[in-house]
């Protein structure tokens, strides 16, 4: 089955300790990004890669980083949480080719992330 | 920065009547146009786009209609249904770049 994975799904964590949320998609995309999701925001872009070892910041970067070592997986590393960062994460990947496949989005289950 | 403004943020309608979701971009270089549904507790999926050359679009009971002069586009759901039910974000998207710039959401409530 074609799809987008996360994990872990649920998360509770301390401020300042370190935590990676995977994301995995196996339909071999190009593209894959992170959002964050809050009340009243919407979805907001954290970084965004457009293949192997080129990733980009998206809107709201500061404090996450990201890797993108093989086509498949697109970690989210956060390396001191802070109370702010509790929120909704999403992972999406897309095709390269036209217009519309490389912006027609496929969405991961997301990741609620509540640091305390 | 670049922005997208949706209204309004929740809705409801009677079963059968139509909904009206409409979003304001700011970056005159955004030409491509995507909306979301999001049910309970998943991800976004994708229902239809719209592509800057093109003033309409539809598919089946859903629309897209998008005014470039005035940076305005919306969805159209005519014939709700209970499942159509859900938040729907819009999204403006710059040609040559992967920036998504999303709406704020809209809450849809279908009531029968």
């Amino acid at each position: 089955e074609a799809q987008v994975t996360q994990n872990p799904r649920y998360l509770i964590t301390v401020t300042g300790k370190k935590l990676t949320v995977t994301c995995s998609q196996n339909m071999n995309h190009e593209y894959m990004s992170w959002y964050r999701q809050d009340p009243g925001l919407g979805l907001r872009q954290i970084y965004y890669s457009m293949n192997v070892e080129v990733t980009d910041k998206g809107d709201v970067p500061e404090g996450y980083k990201v890797s993108r070592k093989e086509k498949r997986n697109f970690p989210l590393i956060l390396e001191s949480p802070s109370p702010n960062q509790t929120s909704l994460y999403f992972c999406a990947s897309s095709r390269s080719g036209t217009a519309k496949d490389r912006y027609e989005q496929y969405f991961g289950p997301g990741t609620r992330l509540t640091v305390t | 920065g670049e922005n997208v403004e949706q209204h309004p943020s929740t809705l409801s309608v009677q079963e059968g009547d139509s909904a009206v979701i409409k979003c304001t971009y700011s970056d005159s270089a955004s030409n491509y146009f995507p909306w979301y549904k999001q049910e309970l507790g998943k991800g976004p999926q994708l229902i239809i786009d719209i592509r800057s050359n093109v003033g309409e679009k539809k598919d089946q009971r859903i629309a897209v209609t998008l005014n470039k002069t005035a940076k305005h586009f919306s969805l159209h759901i005519t014939e709700t249904q209970p499942e159509d039910s859900a938040v729907y974000f819009c999204a403006a998207i710059t040609s040559g770049t992967y920036k998504y710039i999303f709406g704020t959401g809209t809450r849809l409530k279908v009531l029968a």
